[in-house]
């Protein structure tokens, strides 16, 4: 079954420790992307990648890293969370980054920082 | 920069009701037009697309037009269910340098029976 997969699905931290949300996905897609949900906000990108090794800036990058060193799997790491990176996470993937290309979803990630 | 403007909800409507979600969008070029939808608990399924003016897209009884002259693609459904009960969001990709969805703020769907 084509799939994204997040882990894990909800997470409580403390403001400072290190985390990292993993991302893998088995359609063999070229491009991945995180974005956070907030409410009143819709979704907005953090991170995105094109391909292995090639990872840009999305529009909300502070405080957020990402890699890309095999195609299936796309991690977020949060360095040193903050109550402000409270939020719903989705990452997403797709073939070849064409604008008519269908994104497919994970089932999110809940993260409250305390 | 790109935008998308969708009604806010949350809309309640009875079961076999007509639904209208409004979309409008602000994007360079000639962008990609979906429609998501998120079931409570669930991430993001597309509901429906369209790549290019006065196309039409389609799924599930629901279905919604590009329509380049008034910048809109408006969700449209004749009788809606208790099982269409979800958050709807109206997303464009215009390519650009990263191929990003830029999302509405979505709308939440209430159906009773």
């Amino acid at each position: 079954e084509a799939q994204v997969t997040q882990n894990p699905r909800y997470l409580i931290t403390v403001t400072g420790k290190k985390l990292t949300v993993t991302c893998s996905q088995n359609m063999n897609h070229e491009y991945m992307s995180w974005y956070r949900q907030d409410p009143g906000l819709g979704l907005r990108q953090i991170y995105y990648s094109m391909n292995v090794e090639v990872t840009d800036k999305g529009d909300v990058p502070e405080g957020y890293k990402v890699s890309r060193k095999e195609k299936r799997n796309f991690p977020l790491i949060l360095e040193s969370p903050s109550p402000n990176q409270t939020s719903l996470y989705f990452c997403a993937s797709s073939i070849s980054g064409v604008a008519k290309n269908i994104q497919y979803f994970g089932a999110g990630t809940r993260l409250s920082v305390l | 920069g790109d935008s998308v403007t969708q009604m806010e909800g949350p809309v309640t409507l009875s079961e076999e009701a007509f639904l209208t979600i409004n979309c409008t969008y602000t994007a360079t070029g000639y962008p990609s037009l979906f429609w998501y939808v998120q079931y409570p608990g669930e991430g993001l399924q597309l509901l429906l697309k369209a790549t290019k003016a006065d196309d039409k897209g389609s799924n599930k009884g629901f279905e919604a037009t590009y329509r380049k002259e008034t910048t809109s693609f408006h969700l449209e459904k004749g009788s809606v269910q208790v099982s269409d009960s979800a958050v709807y969001f109206c997303a464009l990709n215009s390519g650009g340098s990263n191929y990003k969805l830029t999302f509405g703020k979505g709308t939440l769907l209430t159906v009773n029976p």
